[in-house]
């Protein structure tokens, strides 16, 4: 069965770079057809789509985000990540990694704050 | 890009009621849409893809339908577990995917 797990630190301070992993259980992050995707959700607000990498290692942003955005595929561990630069208080989110719609990671709380 | 229009915001509604939720999507989208569920604390829980395929293990009171730019998430008999924030989501291949602003579904 596949799994997700993000991993990365909790508090991040303004201006500095967001980090996240996401690790991929029970199934090759290359071997199949899907977008491995990035989704924050603000406290109390809604979903909001930052971006994917296809199996590829093609990728595609949200917008709103692409300047700041870069998610890669480290197809050796089974991992994919994200970077996010020059955080504000904004960027306070949980965090969730997915394959395509219908496997998700348990989300992981990242707070920006000095 | 495509924008993902959803309503209503809020919805209040009884037990035994029969629910609808609405997503437009600014341009075709075929049928790539999907319908999640989600409960506070919780993580979102994939209801309906590719606009009408139930995913598994979903009771089949739950049901989508249509296709292009109009999309209907349907609660045939809403229970009390069905209380919750309802969110559409298009996943149209190499366009940014995006979600609807969300549906909370409360009790009347």
């Amino acid at each position: 069965q596949l799994q997700l797990q993000e991993s990365g630190p909790g508090l991040v301070k303004p201006s500095e770079t967001l980090s996240l992993t996401c690790t991929v259980s029970g199934g090759s992050i290359s071997g199949g057809d899907y977008y491995w995707n990035w989704i924050r959700q603000p406290p109390g607000k809604g979903l909001e789509w930052i971006g994917n990498v296809y199996f590829t290692g093609g990728a595609n942003y949200n917008p709103s985000l692409k300047s700041r955005v870069i998610i890669s595929l480290d197809t050796a561990e089974n991992q994919f990540s994200l970077k996010l630069t020059s955080v504000t208080a904004a960027d306070t989110a949980v965090y969730y990694c997915s394959r395509a719609v219908r496997v998700w990671g348990q989300g992981t709380l990242v707070t920006v704050s000095s | 890009d495509i924008q993902m229009t959803q309503s209503p915001s809020t919805l209040s509604a009884s037990i035994g009621d029969r629910v609808t939720i609405t997503c437009r999507a600014s341009q075709s989208i075929s049928n790539w849409l999907a319908w999640y569920q989600q409960k506070s604390g919780e993580v979102p829980k994939l209801l309906i893809y590719r606009a009408s395929t139930l995913e598994n293990g979903v009771p089949s009171r739950f049901s989508g339908s249509g296709s292009g730019t109009e999309f209907t998430l349907t609660i045939s008999s809403l229970q009390p577990d069905d209380f919750a924030t309802y969110y559409c989501q298009q996943y149209n291949g190499l366009s940014p995917w995006t979600f609807g602003q969300g549906t909370k579904v409360e009790i009347k």
